[in-house]
């Protein structure tokens, strides 16, 4: 089905692990972004992509890594996860960035013990 | 830090009423949107306004937009149970880089009671 789809939805690691969050969209748009929600600080973006191979930092970048080397795929890994990332992460994609909005995945609710 | 700020944080109205929801910002903006999240779920897109416009209706939602005070309005009217979610604002830069990045407002949670 078309869509944007996250995987997985839940995950719990340790401190110190890596673990890599899928963010997969079947509509071919070109931008695509990494949110974190928080109680008490609403959606922040993490990165953002523009295109294949074009990434740049958003408002948390730090400790996250991002790659897109196919359209349709945005994966974010944390290299070194820490407690503070405990959070729920949300992927989301857009065409155009005047006139449409932004398409959400359901994300993902990562728990770091 | 966030661009949008919602007001109230909290609304909790019966069903049949109306609830109003509103949103501030800081910056001069290309469009602004509405999105809805339903408890565990991701955001849904309501509405988008862009910054030449006053006023947009969709459904039972009407949403207003002054770009002299920088704010903006979501009418939900008759409402029901099921409108029950967190409502956010989100802002769309009008230069450069920023016109493709949406700025999420902290979000207004609604409680429609049967």
């Amino acid at each position: 089905d078309a869509g944007i789809t996250q995987s997985p939805r839940y995950k719990i690691t340790e401190t110190g692990r890596q673990v890599t969050l899928m963010c997969h969209q079947t509509w071919s748009h070109s931008y695509m972004f990494w949110y974190r929600q928080d109680l008490g600080h609403g959606l922040r973006l993490i990165y953002y992509s523009a295109a294949a191979d074009i990434t740049d930092k958003g408002e948390v970048p730090d400790g996250y890594v991002v790659s897109r080397s196919k359209t349709e795929n945005f994966p974010l890994t944390l290299e070194s996860a820490t407690r503070s990332q405990t959070s729920v992460y949300f992927c989301a994609s857009r065409a155009d960035p005047n006139r449409q909005p932004q398409h959400f995945g359901d994300g993902t609710r990562l728990s770091i013990l | 830090s966030q661009q949008g700020e919602e007001d109230p944080q909290a609304l909790s109205i019966q069903e049949g009423e109306n609830a109003t929801m509103n949103c501030s910002y800081k910056t001069s903006i290309n469009n602004l949107q509405w999105y809805r999240q339903n408890s565990g779920r991701g955001l849904v897109h309501l509405i988008l306004i862009r910054s030449n416009e006053r006023e947009k209706h969709s459904g039972r939602l009407r949403v207003t937009l002054d770009t002299s005070k920088k704010s903006s309005s979501l009418l939900i009217t008759a409402s029901r149970a099921a409108d029950t979610a967190s409502y956010f604002c989100a802002t769309s830069g009008d230069s450069g880089g920023s016109n493709y990045k949406l700025t999420f407002g902290k979000g207004t949670l609604l409680t429609v009671n049967p």
